[in-house]
């Protein structure tokens, strides 16, 4: 049974470029979160996706942020007009169902960054 | 607001001690979980507490969890040059059914062959 699966696992990108993040849950999970960690920081939560739902976007910036998963294929978290600041590992974890008893599965990462 | 803090910050042991952190939370909590960080890689989870469990125990690892004082503790026994990592308590709140998990600063430890 495969991880959670992210790709890219790096991305440079130059100020104002989008970015495109890429998140395959492990099989069998329909629950989806992004965190985004800054270098020495933890992890900080961003987004709660379901099929076709955000549940919970309380962490996510208010502008060019987005996030989606749809009914078929990965998650995707998307920067639009990138700039120094986003530059940030961004991870990526699933869970079988939202109850909060549930240990969530982390991917290996992305690690963005901003030229 | 950042739920859990971590201490200490850094610990640096010889092979074979043992290695103690401690984590404090400021909410009602549902569970506390411990993962472990590699330098550049993904999180790992280690081990899952629940706000009615005192103690667990997990081959070398033992947490244990206050909900008085909010704060609980990992303990790593017999530590390996292969336990150096951070180490992250996070929290899933309470009243907060979606899941998301609340992470500390984390703890980097050294263990010195």
């Amino acid at each position: 049974n495969a991880g959670v699966m992210q790709n890219p696992r790096h991305l440079v990108r130059r100020r104002g470029q989008e970015a495109r993040l890429r998140c395959s849950p492990m099989k069998g999970h329909s629950h989806v979160y992004w965190y985004r960690q800054l270098p020495e920081e933890g992890l900080k939560f961003m987004v709660y996706l379901q099929k076709e739902n955000i549940i919970d976007e309380s962490g996510m910036p208010k502008e060019r942020f987005s996030a989606e998963f749809p009914k078929e294929g990965p998650s995707i978290l998307r920067i639009q007009q990138v700039v120094r600041g986003d530059s940030a590992a961004y991870f990526c974890a699933s869970s079988p169902a939202s109850y909060p008893s549930y240990e969530q599965y982390f991917g290996p990462g992305t690690r963005l960054t901003v030229t | 607001s950042q739920q859990g803090e971590e201490d200490p910050q850094a610990l640096s042991i010889q092979e074979g001690e043992n290695a103690t952190m401690n984590c404090s939370y400021k909410t009602s909590i549902n569970n506390l979980q411990w993962y472990r960080q590699n330098s550049g890689r993904g999180l790992v989870h280690l081990i899952l507490i629940r706000s009615n469990e005192r103690e667990k125990h997990s081959g070398r690892l033992r947490v244990t969890l206050d909900t008085s004082k909010k704060s609980s503790s990992l303990l790593i026994t017999a530590s390996r040059a292969a336990d150096t990592a951070s180490y992250f308590c996070a929290t899933a709140e309470f009243y907060n059914q979606g899941g998301k998990l609340i992470f500390g600063q984390g703890t980097e430890l050294s263990v010195k062959p």
